[in-house]
């Protein structure tokens, strides 16, 4: 069964560092999200991605964050100077243009980001 | 602006028997979508159960069912016969109009349910 991929699992890094989350989303899908979750709190939509550009973005997504799909199939997330408060689970998702029965978001198994 | 409230942060279900977690919500669009995702201990999303909002019947995946009442804005998941594996976070979580957005979702706060023995 297609499933979205997350790399790295967990990546740890220092205050002010760049920090790149890597996706690789189903393969036939259309439509790409990044969330993220603070630990203990509820999943909070970043940004949606269709066309080769920013279809959506929440009031967090703001200049420090960038996203990209550099070849087709990676889709990336890039926050450029990290912060304490970006220290969150990161999931991509994605879906099909137009499910016909759902909207159905497949998720990634996400990455852990820890800012030290 | 859209709102999902889950008012249950944490529910307790005996093993073998059906439980009822509270989702309610708010918008203005009149197309909507409604759905409830599990989170183990893990970490991951995993997608159980979706309800359009011009579904006639209330949806079903196995032992997962939406109790949809539009007018009440509630859609409540039931887990009937409970099992051990089914201790997680369960959050709520709703899809905006298709074309006044392009369909990222609002995730209420989440149940965490858990499963006696």
């Amino acid at each position: 069964e297609p499933e979205v991929t997350q790399t790295p699992s967990h990546q740890v890094t220092q205050m002010g560092q760049e920090v790149i989350l890597r996706c690789v989303p189903i393969s036939n899908h259309l439509y790409f999200y990044w969330y993220r979750q603070i630990l203990g709190q509820k999943v909070e939509f970043l940004v949606s991605f269709y066309n080769n550009e920013i279809s959506e973005k929440s009031e967090i997504f703001d200049d420090q964050f960038s996203v990209e799909r550099p070849d087709g199939s990676n889709f990336t997330l890039k926050i450029r100077s990290t912060k304490l408060e970006d220290s969150a689970m990161y999931f991509c998702a994605s879906r099909l243009e137009s499910a016909a029965t759902s909207y159905e978001q497949y998720f990634g198994p996400g990455t852990r980001l820890t800012v030290t | 602006a859209q709102k999902i409230t889950q008012t249950q942060p944490g529910m307790f279900v005996q093993e073998k028997e059906a439980v009822t977690l509270d989702c309610t919500y708010d918008t203005s669009d009149p197309s909507y979508g409604l759905f409830w995702y599990k989170q183990p201990s893990s970490g991951e999303m995993i997608f159980l159960i979706y309800q359009g909002s011009y579904d006639q019947q209330n949806a079903t995946e196995g032992r997962y069912s939406l109790n949809f009442q539009k007018a009440r804005k509630s859609a409540n998941l039931v887990i009937s016969a409970s099992q051990l594996g089914d201790s997680a976070m369960y959050f709520c979580a709703m899809r905006g109009a298709y074309g006044g957005s392009q369909g990222n979702l609002i995730f209420g706060k989440g149940t965490k349910l858990s499963v006696k023995p």
